[in-house]
């Protein structure tokens, strides 16, 4: 079936660095690509999505374009802040039996400090 | 608009005794879907509920079931816990399919 693969983490960075958390995927068909982010004690926050090859999405600074001749997503930002601290997950939309559902990474705890 | 709201939040159950999970969309949805989480194996998909029918199912035994109301309110039902049930559960709604899913906060269920 259709999977997703992220970076292991955890990753730490200082204020200020650039961020990238790598994400590919296997799919038969042409999914919908999404990072989604989860700060302690919450759900998951949609932070971006795109739902075609060569698309951007964005959203607060942080951004990923779905290429599809490598099969990858990865999530970009180029100054992150403490505030961005929080599991970032890399999902697709898989369309099974007339409903889609999403299929996730493990996900990637990213440590901002000051 | 409020938001995926999630009751209890917090449960402490033991093996062998079973549990209802609530889950209220945002006003409008029609579609429910519920996620278990736990840290070995990450995100996985339960189920999904659209104008209550059962949609999809992903690879999680006869205990796990579910269900939804006419108001798209949605219950999951765990049967006979067993501790690998120990989970965060996760209840993300939209207007009708995955392609913009807005979260619950999340039931932590912990399994003694």
């Amino acid at each position: 079936g259709d999977s997703v693969t992220q970076m292991e983490g955890p990753v730490t960075l200082s204020e200020e660095a650039f961020l990238t958390i790598n994400c590919t995927y296997t799919a038969t068909g042409y999914p919908s690509l999404f990072w989604y982010v989860q700060y302690p004690g919450e759900g998951l926050q949609l932070l971006l999505k795109a739902t075609k090859a060569d698309d951007k999405g964005s959203n607060k600074g942080f951004e990923a374009t779905y290429r599809k001749e490598t099969t990858s997503f990865h999530l970009e930002k180029g100054s992150v802040q403490v505030s961005d601290s929080a599991v970032y997950f890399c999902a697709l939309s898989d369309f099974l039996g007339g409903s889609e559902k999403l299929v996730f990474g493990k996900g990637t705890k990213l440590t901002v400090n000051p | 608009k409020a938001g995926v709201t999630q009751t209890p939040r917090y449960l402490i159950k033991t093996r062998g005794q079973q549990v209802t999970l609530s889950c209220s969309p945002i006003s409008g949805h029609r579609s429910v879907s519920w996620y278990q989480q736990t840290p070995g194996q990450g995100l996985q998909f339960l189920f999904e509920y659209f104008s209550e029918t059962q949609r999809n199912k992903g690879n999680f035994p006869g205990r796990f079931s579910g269900r939804q109301f006419s108001n798209s309110r949605s219950e999951m039902n765990v049967s006979t816990l067993e501790l690998g049930d120990s989970a965060l559960y996760l209840c993300a709604s939209s207007l009708e399919g995955p392609e913009t899913q807005y979260f619950g906060p999340g039931t932590r269920l912990l399994v003694l």
